[in-house]
């Protein structure tokens, strides 16, 4: 049982929506990482926060952002749904950051539709 | 070309064999390496690490990296049908971004 939890499980939206999915960190653990999981590929990196600052980012555009907060619990938010948004996307918390040997602990995902 | 590359599969064996999953990759920065198991429905699960080349063992799994090569491999032996799950390998050059393999559909039949 590695803790992490999504919400919700799946999502259907229209395309030019906005959506908000959250994560909920495992306890004692500061840092989270959101990926996106499309349909037979592998997870990719979207962005990270620790102590409520990003910290990192990968080759996402800026409609998609993210918060984390004092409980380290996070959201994702994707702004102007486009039909390619149609993913699984994860969260991964960790204990801290900047230490790569750290294990990332994956929750389920949420399944997003965009119609 | 993609950082990482994985055959997607689906590679389907008797319950018993040895199997045999990798991955090649193009960033010579890479100095973690990981692979997850991932059942369907579910999040990806850590299931050995590797820290720069050589071996590692956890009981049925070991986990093979040639940086030379750039070229890693996870080995599962007696392979049981619940290993059946998607199989993806992950590096990091640091600070926990993961860059993800494709994942290898594995099917162990009894």
């Amino acid at each position: 049982e590695t803790g992490v939890t999504q919400s919700p499980t799946h999502l259907i939206k229209t395309r030019g929506q906005q959506v908000t999915l959250r994560c909920s960190s495992q306890s004692g653990h500061n840092t989270v990482s959101w990926y996106q999981q499309a349909l037979g590929q592998g997870p990719q990196f979207i962005f990270q926060y620790y102590r409520e600052e990003e910290n990192g980012r990968g080759n996402f555009p800026p409609r998609f952002s993210g918060l984390q907060f004092p409980n380290y619990s996070s959201e994702l938010n994707v702004n102007a749904l486009e039909l390619d948004d149609s993913a699984l996307y994860l969260c991964a918390s960790s204990p801290t950051t900047g230490n790569p040997t750290d294990t990332q602990y994956f929750g389920p995902g949420t399944r997003l539709t965009v119609l | 070309q993609k950082e990482v590359e994985q055959d997607p599969g689906p590679l389907s064996v008797p319950e018993g064999a040895i199997v045999s999953l990798n991955c090649t990759y193009s960033n010579s920065a890479f100095q973690y390496f990981m692979w997850y198991r991932q059942y369907s429905r579910k999040g990806p699960e850590l299931l050995m690490y590797t820290y720069s080349s050589g071996n590692k063992e956890d009981g049925r799994f070991t986990a093979q990296v040639d940086k030379s090569s750039k070229y890693i491999s996870l080995f599962i032996r007696d392979s049981q049908p619940s290993d059946s799950a998607t199989y993806l390998c992950a590096m990091s050059a640091g600070a926990q971004k993961l860059v993800f393999g494709q994942g290898t559909r594995l099917t162990i039949n009894p």
